[in-house]
């Protein structure tokens, strides 16, 4: 079936540095590609819908300066956290559609110390 | 825009027995429907959806589900539950025309299977 590697897993970093996360499909062509962030013990939130060759549509309250999304190519997407701080934390998902669906990467584990 | 609701944030059901997970929706637009499993740390995994056709649709690992429309509800069953379930479910709702478009999480549902 169709698969969708996320890179890195975990991620620590230094507050007011950037940290980008990559989305790839990796036997299908993902014309979209949605960006989550989940808090702990709470549900997933979409933050982005990420369309190959065109710039992302954000969610309302989402900082598109602070979330930077890239989908340069029908198999990668990328979301930077740019100047990222504490609250910015949390475990982050990308998902891609196929013919079939919805398939989910592993996830980020951002922790920004 | 669609909503998805769960009611139950834990469920402590013992090894072998039944479970029930509750999911209602609200939409004024015909939907798709998922359940979604997440183990701790990892990302989501499609357990099972409905799109059309038949209104109960089935997992490999023994969960079911049903579509409700009258009820708008989709809950989540499994007749028998295994330690290996414990991890967190997430029903969620999707526009059902159009393609495959953004996806609503509802609030999740952490299974705990005491043995």
């Amino acid at each position: 079936g169709a698969v969708v590697s996320q890179h890195p897993s975990r991620v620590i970093c230094k507050s007011g540095t950037s940290v980008k996360i990559e989305c790839r499909s990796l036997d299908f062509q993902a014309t979209t590609m949605f960006w989550y962030r989940q808090f702990p013990k709470q549900s997933l939130m979409l933050m982005a819908t990420s369309n190959e060759g065109s710039k992302a549509t954000y969610e309302q309250g989402v900082e598109k300066d602070k979330f930077l999304i890239n989908h340069a190519s029908l198999t990668l997407s990328t979301l930077t956290v740019t100047s990222a701080h504490p609250e910015d934390s949390s475990f982050y998902i990308c998902s891609a559609t196929d013919v079939n669906g919805y398939t989910f990467g592993s996830g980020t584990r951002l922790t920004v110390v | 825009a669609q909503s998805v609701t769960q009611l139950d944030s834990q469920v402590p059901v013992f090894e072998e027995a039944p479970v029930e997970l509750r999911c209602n929706y609200s939409s004024s637009v015909s939907v798709y429907l998922f359940w979604y499993v997440q183990y701790p740390n990892q990302g989501l995994q499609l357990l099972l959806k409905y799109l059309s056709g038949s209104t109960l649709v089935e997992s490999i690992n023994g969960f079911e589900a049903e579509f409700n429309k009258s009820q708008t509800s989709f809950h989540l069953r499994k007749p028998s539950v295994h330690i290996s379930d414990t991890a967190e479910y997430f029903c969620a709702v999707s526009l059902g025309s159009g393609g495959y478009q953004k996806v609503t999480f509802g609030t999740g549902t952490k299974l705990q299977v005491i043995p």
